[in-house]
């Protein structure tokens, strides 16, 4: 069985701050994770992928995301937050057999 | 090129009428994901399709809910006598391959509300 858990309902940044978002999966097979945004009213952009390639990928608009196996953590940050980055945002587990569980998501904040 | 297309994006129903909800995927796309999302809540997964076939509906509520994908049309979730507590954005998602590993193309979602 598959699960993943996004550890803040809601982040707020100030525009041109860090972000952080966590998100910790268990899986028992070789999982592939994804970062998914929701703007509102909008359906889910992928915004990057890991496939046990890389452990650090990048995706779109800056953001990125590190795989650490021994923390079974998959966290998106984005140096510098923009106020186009208000969003949901929602962390997903895969694996080999059709598994998909998509976390409860975490609504980012921008702050001007 | 187009991409997932639900229509319509909102529908009103009274308690026990029936909601016919339809996705196009992207075109050549053959794999065709159901989701439910309550106000508040992630995504929770409803059914899997692959043309004509239902290949994985484990998270389909046993009665009243259907869903199809036939060879020629739309992907259809189809909700008899609705509640209302079936009141969601429903979205539908495809792929050109299983989506295990592969990015799902999302549409923009049907908002159901349930008078």
């Amino acid at each position: 069985a598959q699960s993943v858990t996004q550890l803040d309902s809601h982040v707020s940044v100030s525009e041109g701050t860090p972000v952080l978002l966590r998100c910790n999966y268990s899986s028992s097979y070789s999982p592939s994770l994804f970062w998914y945004v929701q703007h509102p009213n909008k359906g889910l952009q992928l915004l990057l992928k890991y496939t046990s390639a890389a452990t650090l990928v990048k995706g779109i608009n800056g953001f990125e995301a590190e795989f650490k196996k021994s923390e079974t953590s998959f966290h998106l940050t984005k140096p510098s937050a923009h106020m186009s980055d208000a969003a949901e945002y929602f962390c997903v587990v895969s694996s080999l057999n059709n598994d998909m569980r998509f976390g409860a998501g975490t609504r980012l904040t921008v702050k001007p | 090129n187009a991409g997932v297309m639900q229509n319509p994006r909102h529908l009103v129903r009274r308690r026990g009428q029936e909601a016919r909800l339809r996705c196009s995927p992207v075109k050549g796309h053959s794999h065709v994901y159901w989701y439910r999302q309550l106000p508040e809540e992630g995504l929770k997964f409803m059914v899997y399709l692959q043309k004509e076939n239902i290949i994985d509906e484990s998270g389909m509520p046993k009665e009243r809910f259907s869903a199809e994908f036939p060879k020629e049309g739309p992907s259809i979730l189809r909700i008899q006598q609705v509640v209302r507590g079936d009141s969601a954005a429903y979205f539908c998602a495809s792929s050109p391959l299983p989506a295990s590993y592969n990015e799902q193309f999302f549409g923009p979602g049907t908002r159901l509300t349930v008078l």
